[in-house]
Parts: C-alpha cells; structure tokens; sequence
C-alpha cells in the first residue's frame, strides 16, 4: 500500500526567507506525486506535479519541489515566502488501483505553514 | 466560471436522516471523485467514478450511495445519517483515469450531524 509523511505538523518562516515543507513517501511501481494547497474554509488547489523527468518541477504562485528517488523525498520549496503563501500544504501520492485504473490520492495528513511578517 | 461546484456548502441535519450532496465539473473531464475529509483534516478516498462506471469504491459504509447521471455529475447520498459522518466532503475531478493526472477539487461540503 502506498503512504505520505509529512513529518512537521506546522513550519513557520520570516517572510522573505526561502521555505521548505517536507514530505517523503512510499510506493511500489513508478511514483506520481502532488502538492495541494488549502485555505481556510476552501477546498483543494493543485500546485504541482511530479510524474517523469527532470527531478525539479515548478509550479503555481512560484513553488517548486525536489524529487529524490533515492531519499523517496517530495519536498515543496519556495525561494521568498510571502504572508499569503500561509496555509495547510498536501503531499499525496497516486499509483494504480488493484482492480484497474489510477488509484486515488493519498495524502499526508498536511503541514501548516505560517509565514510571519 | 466555477470549474468544480457543490451543493449545498452547509449542511446540518439529524442522526436518522437521508441526505445528498451534489456535484458539478464544467471542465469536460471524464473522472470524478469523492474525498471525506475529518476533523483533524486527514483526506481520504471514498469513491471514483470514469466516464458514469464506478471504479472506487474504498471501504465505506453501504450507507453512502454515488450515482452518476453523466459525466458531468457526481452525486453522494448518505442514509441514516451517524454523528461519526459528521466531515467536509470534496468532490473532485480529473481528465481522465491514469495516475498522471491532476485532480481539481470543489469548495466542500461541510456536513454537520446533530
């Protein structure tokens, strides 16, 4: 079975100083991994996606993440926070389901970030 | 344009009762989903849905019933209501059925049993 860590329940970061949310992951066959974003009383926003290639990937509102196949690492990372990057950060995982076609997202149990002024 | 809508966003009701949420995509995808999500904001699957077939079905409670009308649509009926069903559910939508594809979510639901 496939599983998510995301091993800090919350991390908090000046604003303007780079931030990393960590996540690491487990699953058998090829891993296609996702960061998801959600604000308070809203519902999920997809920021990027691994699935094949280059092992940095970018994405929405300036983040990107490292994959590490070898740390079985997915870490979000963002070169300046800002106040409005304050959120609940998803790491999930997605591989193919026993009866046939892609399983669904595992997810973390989620990460706060909290960038101060 | 909302390109994933739920109705209702509230939802309060008693232990007992049936009740339904429904859910739009305007994004032409062909697979859609539902997640609960509990109070300690842990996600999880319950269903998916590709082109009206179910082909999730995680091991939730045969109280909770999906029904998919087209592909536009995905609908969760829950009866006889427990406290313990009390969570936000999201709705979600992909292109199509393979790993490699994004999924967008609704707004939520969030449903509150008394």
């Amino acid at each position: 079975a496939q599983s998510v860590a995301q091993p800090e329940d919350q991390v908090n970061v000046a604003e303007g100083n780079p931030l990393t949310v960590k996540c690491t992951y487990s699953v058998s066959g090829n891993p296609y991994l996702f960061w998801y974003v959600q604000y308070p009383n809203r519902g999920l926003q997809f920021l990027l996606k691994y699935i094949t290639g280059d092992n940095l990937v970018k994405g929405s509102y300036g983040f990107e993440a490292e994959f590490n196949k070898s740390q079985t690492s997915f870490h979000l990372k963002k070169p300046s926070a800002l106040v409005s990057d304050s959120a609940l950060y998803f790491c999930a995982v997605r591989g193919w389901y026993s009866g046939g076609g892609a399983d669904g997202l595992t997810f973390g149990k989620g990460t706060h970030l909290i960038i101060q002024p | 344009d909302t390109a994933v809508s739920q109705t209702p966003k509230y939802l309060v009701t008693q232990m007992g009762n049936d009740k339904s949420i429904k859910c739009e995509q305007n994004l032409g995808h062909d697979t859609m989903y539902w997640y609960k999500q509990d109070s300690k904001k842990f996600l999880k699957i319950m269903f998916s849905y590709n082109n009206k077939e179910l082909i999730i079905n995680e091991t939730v409670p045969n109280r909770f019933s999906p029904k998919s009308p087209d592909k536009a649509h995905l609908n969760l009926h829950i009866n006889s209501l427990e406290l313990g069903d009390s969570a936000v559910y999201f709705c979600a939508s992909s292109q199509g059925d393979r790993p490699t594809y994004e999924q967008y979510f609704g707004p939520g639901t969030r449903l509150t049993v008394t």
